[in-house]
């Protein structure tokens, strides 16, 4: 069974901070997915990562999938509070099946 | 993407009723997939629904508790039966793309058991 641990599990910070969730696993995926879910909606994807070693930037958001593929990390730059909600890693499974992260619940505070 | 729409988006309901959720996609899709997510934690997957043959199930989750329908590719039901409190969730839909590697999803449908 492939899992992920996502740290920390919750996190509260002041605007215009920064700050780091970390996706771990002893599997490789084939690729990784971020996902931010507020509440009342469904996940909405942010990024896919690929390629070990892969940095992808999304305005202040910065994505980094591990070299050997089994871990992956999200960074906020100078965080705001429309920044709230949980954020899921999702590694890509067999048969089109994912396996989701525990999830990190952060809060911007204003 | 994918436009992912569900039916009803929230419900209250009576112990020992059924709930059937919908869900509509913009799009054909192969594969469409039912979770379970309890209010800020993680999603648990029930089953993916297969067009023209049996959902297929996860360990923990049945057919006779959670019998799903697939008529077409961009369609797909999902009837809790026998209700619980336990069964109290958010119930999401989802569908894949990009060969298999991304899914999308549905904004959920919550149901309350009383």
């Amino acid at each position: 069974t492939q899992l992920l641990e996502q740290s920390p599990q919750f996190l509260s910070i002041q605007e215009g901070e920064n700050l780091t969730v970390y996706c771990n696993s002893s599997s490789v995926f084939s690729s990784l997915q971020w996902y931010r879910q507020e509440p009342g909606e469904g996940p909405v994807l942010l990024v896919t990562v690929v390629t070990g070693g892969e940095v992808k930037k999304l305005k202040r958001l910065t994505f980094q999938f591990g070299d050997a593929r089994k871990d992956s990390s999200l960074h906020i730059t100078a965080a705001q509070p429309g920044d709230t909600g949980l954020y899921l890693c999702a590694g890509a499974g067999e048969a089109g099946k994912s396996t989701f992260g525990d999830g990190t619940t952060l809060t911007v505070k204003p | 993407s994918a436009v992912i729409s569900q039916k009803p988006s929230r419900d209250i309901c009576q112990r020992g009723t059924s709930l059937t959720i919908q869900c509509q996609v913009d799009s054909q899709v192969t594969m469409m997939f039912w979770y379970r997510q309890q209010p800020g934690q993680s999603l648990t997957l029930i089953a993916t629904a297969n067009q023209g043959s049996e959902a297929t199930y996860e360990s923990g989750f049945v057919i006779d508790k959670f019998p799903i329908s697939r008529p077409n590719l961009t369609f797909s039901t999902l009837t809790v039966s026998n209700m619980s409190p336990e069964d109290s969730s958010i119930y999401l839909c989802s569908v894949e793309r990009q060969g298999g590697e991304t899914q999308y999803f549905g904004p959920g449908t919550r149901l309350l058991v009383l």
